[in-house]
């Protein structure tokens, strides 16, 4: 799986949009791009994940560059519940058991 | 919802004690995977299972063995527990063809 290289942390006001860089430099053409975030003392919650398009659902926005080598997630209005380990992780996207390859993340922190 | 519950929140065992953690999701999902979580390295796969009795080996096994005789649960054993099990451990399930995963709350395990 390509290694992916994210902040270690950032900041971020309530009620701004929060956008979080990964660079995935090395990614392969089935390698599929996926974001969990990791509230503190609970299990990581699945996000968004996309392959080349941009993709949108009722948490969040993934932009991924043309070439496919970063992509950005955005939190448009950011409240203080989205203060979270934010992991970005690169899978080939297969029809069998899958594992996920988790790094270390970005520590957001959103401030009233 | 999908929904993974753990044992325990909390569990204190000692040393060369055998421990057992238990997983339970509700939807039935054909994978399940465990973790463990350390401050500065992440999360780690310890083992993952596709398919009921059948198991593999992820980053970190050694130390640990895992049970999976039905299809809702999968059991992590600690044969012998020793400090540097001291950890959060993770449970999760998922679809086989779908790489969301679904996490449990977490088991903060101390061995003293």
């Amino acid at each position: 799986d390509a290694k992916t290289t994210q902040p270690t942390s950032m900041d971020c006001a309530e009620g701004r949009a929060a956008n979080l860089p990964c660079n995935h430099s090395t990614i392969s053409g089935n390698e599929y791009v996926y974001w969990y975030r990791q509230i503190h003392s609970q299990g990581p919650q699945y996000i968004i994940h996309g392959l080349k398009n941009n993709e949108t659902n009722e948490m969040a926005s993934l932009i991924i560059t043309e070439d496919r080598k970063s992509s950005t997630l955005i939190l448009p209005h950011a409240t203080l519940r989205d203060t979270a380990v934010y992991y970005c992780i690169v899978r080939v996207a297969d029809s069998g058991y899958s594992t996920l390859t988790f790094g270390k993340g970005t520590m957001l922190l959103v401030s009233p | 919802d999908v929904k993974v519950t753990q044992s325990s929140r909390y569990l204190v065992k000692r040393t060369g004690e055998k421990v057992f953690l238990e997983c339970v999701q509700d939807m039935d999902h054909e994978n399940m995977f465990w973790y463990r979580q350390d401050p500065g390295l992440g999360l780690r796969l310890i083992y993952f299972s596709y398919d009921v009795k059948m198991k593999e080996k992820g980053d970190i096994p050694e130390g640990y063995s895992v049970s999976r005789e039905k299809k809702e649960r999968f059991s992590l054993i600690l044969e012998s527990a020793s400090t540097n099990q001291t950890s959060m451990y993770l449970c999760a399930s998922s679809l086989p063809s779908y790489n969301e995963q679904f996490f449990g709350p977490g088991t903060r395990l101390t061995v003293l």
